[in-house]
């Protein structure tokens, strides 16, 4: 298996436009996630999704982030507009979904995609 | 509230053993993680141990936890060049979310 697979690696973009980042989780996984990391504020999870179906985006920052998983093979993370504070790694993982509690059990990081917005 | 703390950094001598520590706040918490993220990855599960273990041991790793002081320790014996990482603390307060602490970077001394 590939593992989690994220889109772009890199990303440099001016404040004011639209970033869409892309997440394709491991075949055969229920629950897919969306982290953010900076120095300032390290790792934070931004949303989850289970089947699909958004659980908790209580993570998210505001209204200019929203994350969409059309199919089980598929997330995007988008931003709109973007804001220099917005820089930082993100990181997609994936886990099974073993029937207990999504955080009980070994998630899959991707690489992260690393965005920079001027 | 909820908060993980480790410290920033820890500097060992190749075949050392390197000793990461780590405090939480919520009681509650039933599962405490490690996590190691080399440069350029994303993280990746070392071990775990549940709120109802003081001790887990796999190969070189040893988790150490003191429920009492809410103290999270990770041992790596005989520590090599490979284990240079950031190493992350974290705890999952009733199953139903995960905090990470700031995370530790482990550098290795010849």
């Amino acid at each position: 298996d590939a593992g989690v697979i994220q889109s772009p690696r890199h990303e440099v973009t001016e404040m004011g436009q639209e970033v869409t980042l892309r997440c394709k989780p491991i075949s055969g996984h229920d629950y897919l996630f969306w982290y953010r990391q900076t120095m300032m504020r390290g790792l934070e999870l931004l949303i989850y999704f289970n089947n699909n179906v958004p659980i908790d985006d209580s993570g998210m920052p505001e209204d200019r982030f929203s994350a969409k998983m059309p199919n089980a093979s598929f997330s995007t993370l988008k931003i709109q507009p973007s804001e220099p504070r917005d820089s930082a790694v993100y990181f997609c993982a994936s886990s099974l979904g073993s029937g207990g509690s999504p955080f009980q059990e070994t998630q899959y990081f991707g690489p992260g995609t690393r965005l920079l917005v001027l | 509230g909820e908060d993980v703390e480790q410290s920033l950094f820890l500097s060992v001598r190749e075949g050392d053993s390197s000793v990461i520590n780590c405090t939480y706040t919520d009681s509650s918490s039933t599962y405490l993680y490690w996590y190691k993220q080399e440069p350029g990855a994303g993280l990746q599960l070392l071990t775990y141990i549940f709120s109802n273990m003081d001790m887990k041991q796999d190969q070189r790793l040893t988790v150490l936890l003191n429920k009492k002081d809410k103290h999270l320790s990770l041992r790596i014996a005989d520590t090599q060049t490979g284990d240079s990482a950031i190493y992350f603390c974290a705890e999952s307060p009733g199953g139903s979310k995960i905090i990470f602490g700031s995370g530790t970077r482990l550098s290795i001394r010849p």
